[in-house]
């Protein structure tokens, strides 16, 4: 069964503090993985992640992902307010003729002053 | 920036009722989703589109439908809405061509059937 698993489930930290978010995965076909933001509505993209070793950043955010080990970290520095939200992991695994994309169950980020 | 919209935002409507909710992309995009998505759980792909004309359903099993009679257009419906209806719904839509290309989200409707 094709499952991604992210780790942990919530977390509350201090401005300023450094945070790693985990997402692992084991899924039939991989394509690629991606990290989404998600606050009170509807989840921001922030991040595909297709090649092994090879980290995106964008501004304090950054991403690695290991195909060997099957997971991927998100990596915040300088955390603020502003960063609180549910951080989703998710897999696209789409075989030929069909679409499958599985989320994570997300880790909910709080950042307080 | 990224054009999709969602109507209803919120929606209460008592059971058995039929219901659209309403999904519209102004990118051209072929690839349309819908989730749905309870709280504090992860999202649930129930149906997806290819492209007008085309449509499949998802991992999880919906009573709802939907259609894709305009490439910009992908209301899902409900004929008799339930209380386990009652749920947040999440419209995506990605470019076809890219075989990896990231989905972009509508702002939701949050459903409630009383």
């Amino acid at each position: 069964e094709d499952k991604v698993v992210q780790s942990p489930l919530s977390l509350v930290v201090h401005e300023g503090d450094t945070v790693t978010l985990n997402c692992s995965y084991e899924v039939t076909n991989f394509r690629s993985l991606l990290w989404y933001k998600q606050e009170k509505k509807a989840p921001t993209f922030l991040f595909m992640l297709t090649s092994s070793g090879i980290e995106k950043k964008s501004g304090r955010l950054s991403s690695i992902l290991d195909k060997k080990e099957l997971f991927s970290i998100l990596n915040i520095t300088a955390t603020q307010t502003g960063d609180s939200a549910v951080y989703l992991c998710a897999v696209d695994h789409s075989g030929a003729g069909s679409y499958q994309l599985t989320f994570g169950k997300g880790t909910k980020l709080s950042v307080i002053p | 920036e990224a054009d999709i919209y969602q109507t209803p935002r919120y929606l209460v409507i008592g059971t058995g009722k039929k219901i659209t909710l309403e999904c519209s992309q102004t990118m051209g995009h072929d690839k349309m989703y819908w989730y749905q998505q309870d709280p504090g759980m992860e999202l649930h792909l129930i149906h997806y589109s290819y492209g007008v004309n085309s449509t499949e359903k998802g991992d999880l099993s919906s009573e709802s439908t939907v259609s894709r009679i305009r490439t910009e257009h992908f209301p899902l419906t409900l004929e008799s809405a339930r209380p386990s209806h009652t749920s947040q719904y999440l419209c995506a839509s990605s470019e076809f061509w890219r075989q990896e290309a990231e989905a972009f989200f509508g702002q939701g409707t949050r459903l409630t059937v009383v």
